[in-house]
């Protein structure tokens, strides 16, 4: 188990489902951060939240949206996804942001099945 | 933007046995991190090394930040040691925070 908790561990769901992806940490971090990993692929950033402010991966489709209710969730809201969208979704938090000098911790990851 | 790369891409060990990995990067970076992915996903931060030397039992890592490159020793390799290593940097140049993850090496240890 890790000090990041990610809820639900796996989501199969039909392309015209709406869904989220929910995160929470306690750990007083003030940085949450969304990736997305394909098999045999690393990681790739989606979203951070800094200080709950929003930075975006341009690339990300605006089927995802991200959510920072406060400091210790992040949630993923999930619209009308492809099959392509089928993935392990990870988040992390760290104690800040850019020129944090702090290592990111990781959720065990929702893997995420598209029909 | 900024290019990781790691080698080798795929590994396998006899138990026991050492192994080095090494990752390179193209351009100044604020922080770099060692990932240990198992083979049911979780991923486990191994180093937080933007410099310099650290080690944790088996495990060492050393950073080389003017030459860009890092390496992570596993000694007597395990077992459990079997998964994906991944490097992690955060670039010096960009607009907001960013972690670039590298392709990664696949380690397998056999018995």
């Amino acid at each position: 188990d890790t000090e990041v908790t990610q809820t639900p561990k796996h989501l199969v769901m039909g392309m015209t489902n709406k869904k989220s992806l929910k995160c929470e940490q306690h750990m007083g971090h003030r940085a949450m951060y969304w990736y997305k990993q394909k098999a045999k692929k690393p990681p790739e950033l989606m979203f951070v939240y800094s200080y709950e402010k929003l930075s975006i991966n341009e690339s990300v489709p605006s089927r995802f949206s991200p959510e920072c209710p406060n400091s210790s969730l992040l949630n993923l809201h999930l619209h009308a996804l492809q099959p392509e969208d089928s993935a392990l979704y990870l988040c992390a938090s760290s104690l800040y942001g850019q020129v944090s000098n702090q290592p990111q911790h990781f959720g065990d990851g929702t893997r995420l099945s598209i029909l | 933007g900024i290019q990781v790369e790691q080698s080798p891409p795929d590994l396998i060990l006899q138990e026991g046995a050492n192994s080095t990995l090494r990752c390179n990067f193209s351009d100044s970076v604020n922080n770099l991190q060692w990932f240990h992915q198992n083979p049911w996903g979780q991923l486990i931060n191994l180093f937080y090394i933007p410099s310099g030397t650290k080690q944790n039992g088996r495990l060492s890592a050393t950073t080389v930040a003017t030459e860009r490159y890092s390496l992570l020793y596993i000694s007597s390799s395990q077992t459990t040691d079997s998964g994906v290593y991944f490097c992690a940097v955060e670039p010096m140049k960009t607009s907001y925070d960013k972690v670039i993850f590298g392709p990664g090496t696949s380690l397998s240890v056999i018995p």
